[in-house]
């Protein structure tokens, strides 16, 4: 079956490390997504990507990075200069009419710092 | 620019009672609606859409939900809970030809009381 796989699932980080986590997708969906989640807030914007080689800054960008070499995947990197990375993230994907048929979602990468 | 409001950050309701989960929009141009459903440390899975069909729209597990274009509303409901719908709620807007992206509610989390 198609669908989006995210790993890891639970992920622990020391301060002033830089962590990735993974995203892939089969559906051959053009667009892809990253999302954080906290307590409260919804889902915020981190980066996305509408086509491979190249990606936009979100609404939280600052302290995350990634690439889209490849249409499949979509990896972001927690760095350092991200303060507060404890949260839940979340990638999606959309095919190219995606704003009438919505997103699919992976089911989450749960990032820990220890 | 879009934005998204749910009334309502936690709703209780009894098992076999109705379930009603608020969400209004705001939005220059007609939009696409969408509600999703998630299940804890997992990823959100589509309920429903209004893509400008039917304003009164049926999904899955027996939820459905009316657009109303003079109230700017979109809001779920369930003529019975169920102990298995106790999960956290988005609402979700996009509008045709600004790229594909969703504007999220922060979310309703929904308890079942037996």
């Amino acid at each position: 079956d198609g669908g989006i796989t995210q790993s890891p699932k639970y992920l622990f980080r020391k301060e002033g490390q830089n962590v990735t986590l993974s995203c892939e997708q089969n559906l051959n969906h053009d667009a892809m997504y990253w999302y954080r989640q906290d307590p409260g807030q919804g889902l915020r914007l981190i980066y996305y990507s509408q086509i491979v080689n190249d990606f936009q800054k979100g609404d939280i960008a600052e302290g995350y990075s990634v690439s889209r070499e490849k249409k499949e995947s979509f990896p972001l990197t927690v760095t350092s200069a991200q303060k507060n990375p404890t949260a839940f993230y979340l990638c999606a994907s959309t095919g190219d009419r995606g704003v009438a048929y919505g997103y699919t979602f992976g089911s989450g990468t749960r990032l820990t710092v220890v | 620019a879009q934005s998204v409001t749910q009334l309502g950050s936690h709703v209780s309701v009894s098992e076999g009672a109705l379930v009603l989960l608020r969400c209004n929009y705001s939005s220059s141009v007609p939009p696409y609606l969408f509600w999703y459903v998630q299940y804890p440390n997992q990823g959100l899975q589509l309920l429903l859409k209004y893509t400008s069909a039917a304003t009164l729209v049926k999904g899955i597990n027996g939820f459905e939900a009316e657009f109303k274009k003079s109230e700017t509303s979109f809001h779920l409901t369930k003529p019975s809970a169920h102990m298995s719908d106790a999960a956290e709620y988005f609402c979700a807007v996009s509008v045709p030809n600004t790229g594909n992206q969703f504007y999220f509610g922060t979310g309703t989390s929904l308890t079942v009381i037996p």
